[in-house]
């Protein structure tokens, strides 16, 4: 059974630093691409990051380049992400995803979640 | 970056109604399309992908189709565990985009 397992999440001040992590179970997790994905409190959904499975590929979305890193350890069955200089608007529930294959960009396992607030 | 925009924001059907999501991508992305459902409380849910196949485990009322800018997701006859937030997504290049949602409640 595949498991996302995420933690890292808090309340954190504006302009402050957190870094999540994903330790995934079930499947061969240096086989896949991961992502993060977020939901802000009552809102939809917002694609953050992107790793290809041997960290060939990255990628981000606009709202979090230069400010996020995301990485992994397939030694340890591990995706990050640090978040640096933090603002209120990234305040959302951040979803490990796993990709459909590599490169497929197609989430077809979710973590339950790491909640996330920036304020303060 | 490509947008996509979903219509409409909500509905609410009858039971064994025929429901239809409509979602339009900025510009084309072949059938880099993937659907997937949200209940309330609950992780998404990926149902569709490459714009009308299913994800393995979805029901077969579920069907998608569509390519270029214009996708729809049906729901053939709407059962009580259909409610949920339904997302389109667009995957043919990053960033990746999801659509606004739609809320699909029972009348």
């Amino acid at each position: 059974e595949v498991q996302l397992v995420e933690s890292g999440g808090g309340l954190i001040q504006p302009g402050g630093s957190l870094r999540l992590s994903c330790v995934a179970s079930g499947f061969t997790f240096g086989s896949y691409s991961m992502n993060w994905v977020r939901q802000a409190p009552g809102k939809g959904l917002e694609w953050v990051s992107y790793i290809s499975r041997r960290s060939s590929n990255i990628y981000y979305a606009d709202s979090v380049k230069g400010r996020f890193t995301i990485s992994r350890d397939n030694a340890k069955n591990s995706l990050f992400l640090q978040m640096n200089s933090l603002r209120d608007e990234d305040t959302a529930v951040y979803y490990c995803a796993k990709d459909r294959g590599d490169n497929a960009y197609l989430f077809d396992y979710w973590g339950q979640g790491t909640l996330v607030t920036v304020s303060s | 970056d490509i947008q996509m925009t979903q219509s409409p924001s909500s509905l609410s059907a009858s039971v064994g109604d025929r429901v239809t999501i409509t979602c339009r991508a900025s510009q084309g992305i072949s059938n880099y399309l993937a659907w997937y459902q949200q209940k309330p409380g609950q992780v998404p849910k990926l149902l569709i992908y490459a714009a009308s196949t299913l994800q393995s485990g979805v029901p077969s009322r579920f069907s998608g189709s569509g390519s270029g800018t214009d996708f729809t997701l049906t729901i053939s006859s709407l059962q009580p565990e259909d409610v949920a937030t339904y997302y389109c997504q667009n995957y043919d290049s990053a960033p990746l985009t999801f659509g606004p949602g739609t809320r699909v409640a029972i009348k």
